[in-house]
């Protein structure tokens, strides 16, 4: 079985600045994926990045970047420049197959 | 590039009514999921499957049933609603390649159904 937890249910950042949203995950599978979701007022499900458990190199796309800490279990992600368009709920979640998610972050843009 | 899409987009039901989502998964794409996401929650995974089989069942009612059909499309069938179906379902496609790895999921705009 995974668990994904998202300690923080809202956050806000000023535009232009950088915020760090955290995740923790336990799992007993030795293969799995992290990723991050975006999910607007839209309710879209929006990739918006992804971590494979083997791989030591932390992904990076654009101005998002995670923080992968395999032996601590933690998966947090990074927006660099925030933009107003980055407002939206934000997911952890695990996978080895299935997706088990976070109960989100809810990310505030202060203009 | 070509989403998954998934009809209908809006859905209103009675009680003890059934209803019968879609989902069409992007070309090529040989795994379909189904999640439920009930009002400020977050999407619970109720089923897969991989290549027209079921491969993987989570908290999915026993009132509900699915299937993937040979052109990988795949229907959701919900019999005698209840007010607690209401939510947004989502359908999501992978690539699952070799096998056994799994390819990233991409989520379907989702279906949003609610039941008087």
């Amino acid at each position: 079985a995974q668990t994904v937890t998202q300690s923080q249910p809202e956050m806000s950042v000023q535009e232009a600045e950088t915020v760090t949203l955290s995740c923790t995950y336990d799992t007993s599978e030795s293969d799995y994926y992290l990723f991050w979701y975006k999910q607007p007022p839209s309710r879209q499900m929006i990739l918006v990045i992804r971590q494979e458990a083997y791989k030591q190199q932390n992904a990076t796309e654009n101005r998002f970047s995670v923080n992968f800490q395999k032996a601590a279990k933690s998966f947090s992600l990074k927006i660099s420049d925030s933009q107003l368009g980055d407002a939206a709920m934000y997911f952890c979640a695990s996978s080895n197959e299935k997706l088990t998610f976070g109960t989100g972050t809810r990310l505030t843009i202060i203009p | 590039a070509a989403g998954v899409i998934q009809s209908p987009r809006h859905l209103i039901k009675e009680k003890r009514e059934t209803a019968t989502l879609k989902c069409y998964p992007i070309p090529r794409h040989d795994t379909v999921y189904w999640y439920q996401q009930g009002p400020g929650q977050d999407p619970q995974f109720l089923i897969s499957f991989y290549e027209k089989m079921q491969s993987d069942k989570g908290s999915i009612p026993d009132r509900f049933s699915a299937q993937q059909f040979s052109d990988y499309h795949s229907e959701l069938n919900m019999s005698s609603l209840e007010l607690g179906d209401s939510a947004l379902y989502f359908c999501a496609s992978s690539l699952r390649t070799s096998g056994e790895y799994q390819e990233t999921q991409y989520f379907g705009p989702g279906t949003r159904l609610l039941v008087l």
